[in-house]
């Protein structure tokens, strides 16, 4: 089977930096997602990390360590608009296309 | 484009009532699924399928049919409701074009489903 773990939630001030944890078990692995999911909406595709190290994406970045079965989602020069939940996936080697999500960290970002 | 479409928006049923959540994308993606999304529960996948005529559970499927006659449409039918299934649907596609550099999953709207 495939689960993750996510802190249930999150608090920092506008302009800061805050890094995300999700930490996996799975029977095999592919890759790591990051989704963003704002209160009343669907979530929309944030990274993906398919080998270890560093993706970079505008102020945001995510990270995998495959042989710690961990990643985080790391957002800099925090906005108001980026108060949403976020949730990591797993892509799983039993079900290529599969992805299993994470319960999600509900981040508040506070002036 | 419309992207990913979702019918209905909302919907009220009653115990034992069937119903079929439909899913609509004009991406020509493959991949195509439905998840239901419960609080603190995050999203689990209910079926998927990656091409016409080809379809597979997922972790939650039972109480779901599906079916994939065409690319574009992939509606998620309940077979006699019950009140666990109150949850959000989201139906969620993916091409499979990229290979395994990319992983975009793009949702639907949702569907809001209440059964009393």
């Amino acid at each position: 089977g495939q689960s993750l773990e996510q802190p249930s939630e999150v608090t920092a001030v506008e302009g800061a930096i805050v890094q995300i944890n999700c930490t996996y078990q799975t029977s095999g692995f592919y890759g790591l997602s990051w989704y963003q999911q704002h209160d009343g909406g669907a979530p929309t595709f944030l990274s993906y990390n398919g080998l270890d190290g560093l993706e970079e994406t505008g102020r945001f970045s995510s990270f995998l360590s495959r042989s710690d079965s961990y990643g985080y989602l790391l957002l800099q020069e925090l906005q108001m608009k980026d108060s949403a939940s976020y949730f990591c996936a797993v892509k799983g080697r039993t079900g290529f296309q599969k992805l299993v999500f994470g319960t999600g960290t509900r981040l508040l970002v506070s002036p | 484009n419309a992207g990913v479409t979702q019918t209905p928006k909302f919907q009220v049923l009653k115990t034992g009532q069937s119903m079929t959540l439909q899913c609509a994308q004009d991406m020509n993606h493959e991949y195509m699924s439905w998840y239901r999304q419960d609080p603190g529960m995050g999203l689990r996948l209910i079926h998927y399928s990656v091409g016409a005529g080809i379809t597979d559970q997922g972790e939650v499927p039972n109480g779901y049919n599906v079916s994939r006659s065409t690319t574009e449409d992939f509606p998620l039918r309940l077979l006699s409701a019950a009140p666990s299934q109150t949850s959000v649907y989201f139906c969620a596609t993916k091409g499979l074009a990229g290979g395994e550099g990319t992983d975009t999953q793009y949702f639907g709207p949702g569907t809001r489903l209440t059964v009393l």
